[in-house]
């Protein structure tokens, strides 16, 4: 079946500027996360969403980071007014019990 | 808070030979999970191998195999028969066990050991 897709590939934007990356995950998966992979700060957790529970929103890094996940399903990352240390791979996963399934990650440059 | 420390940046390791990734972790849940992710250079993070932290037997998936010490907190990756497929970085990751056992919860991740297999 269809893994966990990510949307765009790669995205290239100009600081101070507004994105917005997707996430599809697997169908039927209750859970939801993203994770922020750079070289300076590794793999990081960013937020997740459980059900209909509220989102553990606890490794967002600044209140210019936000997410939203539409009808349990979809779920889409907005960095406001973007800087040159939000440069990374954002990757997102999707579970239905332990095991998490990552997508392939959106490479953001902030130029 | 956990932490997870991957002490080796990089190895490498000829194919058809065994290596070991070493991992080890600072946590003061008794209940948790842990495991090991590989991401090849297409990005793809894939699940390698976990182990619950109640259970006393390692875990095993083909050619890896954990040695995983409670009590030392550490946890290790090995790979035996090492393919050129193997190439790869490799994650070790916590997860704590929330209330209720759910299976849901946020992943803490080490900082990765890029393994290369050379033929």
């Amino acid at each position: 079946g269809a893994g966990v897709s990510q949307s765009p590939s790669n995205k290239v934007t100009e600081k101070g500027k507004d994105v917005e990356l997707r996430c599809d995950p697997i169908s039927g998966h209750t859970a939801l996360y993203w994770y922020r992979q750079s070289l300076g700060q590794g793999l990081e957790f960013l937020i997740y969403f459980q059900g209909n529970s509220a989102p553990d929103k606890s490794g967002l890094p600044s209140d210019r980071f936000s997410a939203e996940r539409t009808g349990g399903s979809v779920s889409t990352l907005t960095i406001q007014r973007t800087q040159q240390e939000d440069s990374a791979v954002y990757l997102c996963a999707s579970s239905l019990a332990l095991e998490q399934y990552f997508g392939p990650g959106t490479r953001l440059t902030v130029t | 808070a956990q932490t997870v420390t991957q002490s080796q940046p990089e190895m490498s390791v000829q194919e058809a030979e065994t290596v070991t990734l070493s991992c080890t972790y600072d946590t003061s849940e008794n209940n948790y999970y842990l495991f090991w992710y590989k991401q090849p250079p297409s990005r793809q993070m894939i699940l390698v191998i976990r182990q619950e932290a109640y259970k006393q037997q390692n875990a095993t998936e083909n050619r890896f195999s954990v040695n995983f010490q409670k009590a030392a907190k550490s946890f290790s990756l090995k790979i035996s028969d090492s393919q050129l497929g193997d190439t790869a970085m490799y994650f070790c990751a916590f997860m704590k066990q929330y209330a209720g056992g759910t299976s849901y919860g946020k992943l803490t991740f080490g900082q990765g050991t890029i393994l290369t297999v050379h033929p």
